[in-house]
């Protein structure tokens, strides 16, 4: 069993739509949560991190971690075209090393 | 802003080459990573290092080396390049080890 595990996609949604993005983890000792954003062709981008369980939002976006569920979702309120990319999630473990998903990508059709 | 630097974004090599890739930060971060990334994969750590002349292996070492002699750079070496090492590298760096890593845009090697 993989430590991350996130759908691939493609995920197809219209401009406007909320857009929920999600990860399974199986390490229970995780406790810090990131998302990162990665355009076609360009590096990851550090998109938001939170720490435990709870929700975390940053203007159109919001992280949310349910640590009973081992699952961590990322909504993106008003999608928009520039949205359009892949989206890792990246936990830690208490020995400071992150694990990577292998990313959903995202389609936001004008 | 943080910056990471990769030298080349595309790079074509020959089985049994010696392959240099580098990488330059230029926020004096302590700590710096090695990736590369495959369909279905993910992110793969190969190595990693916490100061100047310190090197750390990762999940997938096996047929890579690394240099690190000045804090801002960070080198990957493909000791003698096979086909299964064609990939995207990704390198990273962290001002602690406990925060999140600032990616590059990637190298993206082909070995024929």
């Amino acid at each position: 069993q993989k430590e991350v595990e996130q759908d691939p996609g493609p995920l197809s949604v219209p401009e406007g739509a909320i857009v929920s993005l999600n990860c399974t983890y199986s390490n229970s000792a995780f406790q810090y949560f990131m998302w990162y954003r990665q355009y076609s062709r360009k590096g990851p981008e550090l998109l938001m991190y939170t720490y435990s369980s709870g929700n975390k939002e940053d203007g159109r976006f919001t992280a949310q971690v349910d640590k009973s569920s081992k699952y961590i979702s990322l909504f993106i309120r008003d999608s928009q075209p520039s949205d359009s990319a892949t989206y890792l999630c990246a936990p830690r473990d208490n020995f400071n090393k992150f694990y990577f998903g292998s990313g959903t990508k995202l389609n936001v059709k004008p | 802003d943080v910056k990471v630097t990769q030298s080349s974004r595309y790079l074509v090599k020959r089985t049994g080459e010696k392959v240099f890739l580098e990488c330059v930060q230029d926020m004096d971060h302590e700590n710096m990573f090695w990736y590369r990334q495959d369909p279905g994969l993910g992110l793969r750590l190969i190595y990693f290092s916490y100061d100047v002349k310190m090197k750390e292996k990762g999940d997938i070492p096996e047929g890579y080396s690394v240099s690190r002699e000045k804090k801002e750079r960070f080198s990957l070496i493909l000791e003698s390049a096979s086909t299964n090492q064609t990939s995207m590298y990704l390198c990273a760096s962290s001002l602690a080890q406990n925060q999140p890593q600032h990616f590059g845009d990637g190298t993206r090697l082909s070995i024929l």
